[in-house]
């Protein structure tokens, strides 16, 4: 089975812009989480989508957002970007309903550098 | 709110030497998972422990979940150059239920 994978892989952008980044789970999955990833924070949860639903948010502005496709497939949108929304973004899928007890795989991520 | 605290921050290490990571929690845990990132890499699955007590073995890695199931750890025997990452433990949120908390992570590096 092929893992989970993230476009692109790196992008640039310059304050005030705004950016999508896409995400495919391993087929069959149906839960996918996107985390940001800084030197500061660490690996900081964004949101959870199930069944095209979103289930749980984490503590971030509403310049992030995301949607989930009947496919599974999940897209994220930061609006408005800023400098300190540098970071890896990764996302993980899950092979049950989400929650805390199923393993995470994770994507290689998206490095995204604002300028 | 939850707290999770994971120490040391960073370990460095001679090859051969034993290493070990501690993860705290605030609140009582339903379950604990762990998470290994390679350099430039990213975080992959290495275990879960779901009972008080529990112990559970992988070649050189033993990992606990505390009777209290408030903290964990992982120690590596022997260390070895392939397990140069940054281990992360991973709870849920509120303790029981919800998206993962990652803790900020045990950066270790191996001298050969």
């Amino acid at each position: 089975k092929a893992g989970v994978t993230q476009t692109p892989r790196y992008l640039i952008k310059t304050r005030g812009q705004q950016v999508t980044l896409s995400c495919s789970p391993i087929s069959g999955h149906r839960s996918v989480s996107w985390y940001q990833q800084t030197p500061g924070q660490g690996l900081q949860f964004l949101f959870e989508y199930f069944s095209e639903t979103q289930r749980n948010k984490g503590n971030f502005p509403g310049r992030f957002s995301g949607r989930q496709f009947s496919n599974s497939r999940s897209e994220m949108n930061v609006s408005t970007l800023e400098l300190g929304d540098s970071a890896l973004y990764l996302c993980a899928s899950d092979p049950g309903q989400g929650g805390s007890y199923n393993e995470q795989f994770f994507g290689p991520g998206t490095r995204l550098t604002v300028l | 709110g939850q707290q999770v605290m994971q120490i040391p921050q960073y370990q460095h290490v001679q090859e051969g030497e034993d290493f070990t990571t501690y993860c705290n929690s605030s609140t009582t845990l339903s379950n604990i998972q762990w998470y290994k990132q390679r350099p430039g890499g990213h975080p992959v699955f290495l275990i879960q422990l779901v009972k008080s007590g529990e112990v559970k073995k992988q070649k050189r890695l033993t990992f606990q979940f505390g009777e209290a199931k408030k903290n964990s750890s992982l120690h590596i025997t022997a260390t070895q150059t392939t397990d140069v990452g940054t281990y992360f433990c991973a709870p849920p949120e509120g303790g029981s239920q919800g998206n993962l908390i990652f803790g900020k992570g045990t950066k270790l590096s191996v001298k050969p």
